[in-house]
């Protein structure tokens, strides 16, 4: 059974840094892209960044570009959003995705989020 | 990226069909086959229905059913039961690379 469970997120005051992590397991992990996106409370979903299987490619959302960072490690599944100069847009509960092939296009397994709040 | 476009909000009694609607334009909906739907519970993680347009994912109620013309894709509930009754997400690949989510639809079941 695949399992997704975010942490690291918390309470962080604008300007500030913080690291999530997302510890997979139940699937080949260096076979798959990996996805964050993010749902600020009553709101839509928005895509955040995404990671090929090898860690080679990466993408962001144009909101977060230049500001949060990607990245994974294969030997632990586990995959990290390092998010830097935070903002108060950018409380919301952090979701970690399965993608279900080594490039990202579906998302088919979602972690249960980890909220992050910016804020003084 | 602009966000996909879904209604607000659709509603039916037991037992009727009811279609959501996501409309994009030919660099995310209308050019790609990678069109997913997403249902989601109060407090509750996202959960895939329909990936690949119509791609049905094992234990997925066949009341589900998804398709695409041109720009906008749907989602068909048929016999709409009381569980029915959640959000639901679109998202698409783009032709930038990246993925962009639907505004969601709230379906309330009479």
């Amino acid at each position: 059974e695949v399992e997704l469970l975010e942490s690291g997120g918390g309470l962080v005051q604008p300007g500030g840094s913080l690291r999530l992590s997302c510890a997979a397991s139940g699937f080949n992990f260096n076979s798959h892209a990996m996805s964050w996106v993010r749902q600020t409370p009553g709101k839509g979903l928005e895509w955040v960044s995404a990671i090929g299987s090898s860690g080679g490619s990466t993408y962001y959302a144009d909101s977060v570009k230049g500001r949060f960072t990607i990245s994974r490690d294969n030997s632990n599944n586990t995959v990290y959003l390092r998010m830097n100069s935070l903002r108060a847009e950018d409380t919301a509960v952090y979701y970690c995705a399965k993608e279900p092939r080594p490039w990202w296009n579906n998302p088919d397994h979602w972690g249960h989020g980890t909220l992050v709040t910016v804020s003084s | 990226q602009s966000a996909l476009t879904q209604p607000a909000s659709v509603s039916g009694s037991p037992g009727q069909s009811i279609t959501i609607s996501c409309t994009g334009t030919s660099s995310d909906v209308g050019g790609y086959s990678y069109v997913s739907w997403y249902q989601q519970y109060p407090g509750k993680a996202p959960k895939l229905i329909i990936s690949d347009v119509s791609y049905r994912p094992s234990g997925v109620s066949d009341r589900f059913s998804g398709s695409k013309s041109g720009n906008t894709a749907s989602l068909t509930i048929s016999g709409l039961q009381t569980e029915d009754e959640a959000d639901y997400h679109c998202c698409s690949y783009t032709s930038s690379g990246t993925l962009v989510f639907g505004t969601g639809t709230k379906v309330t079941v009479l």
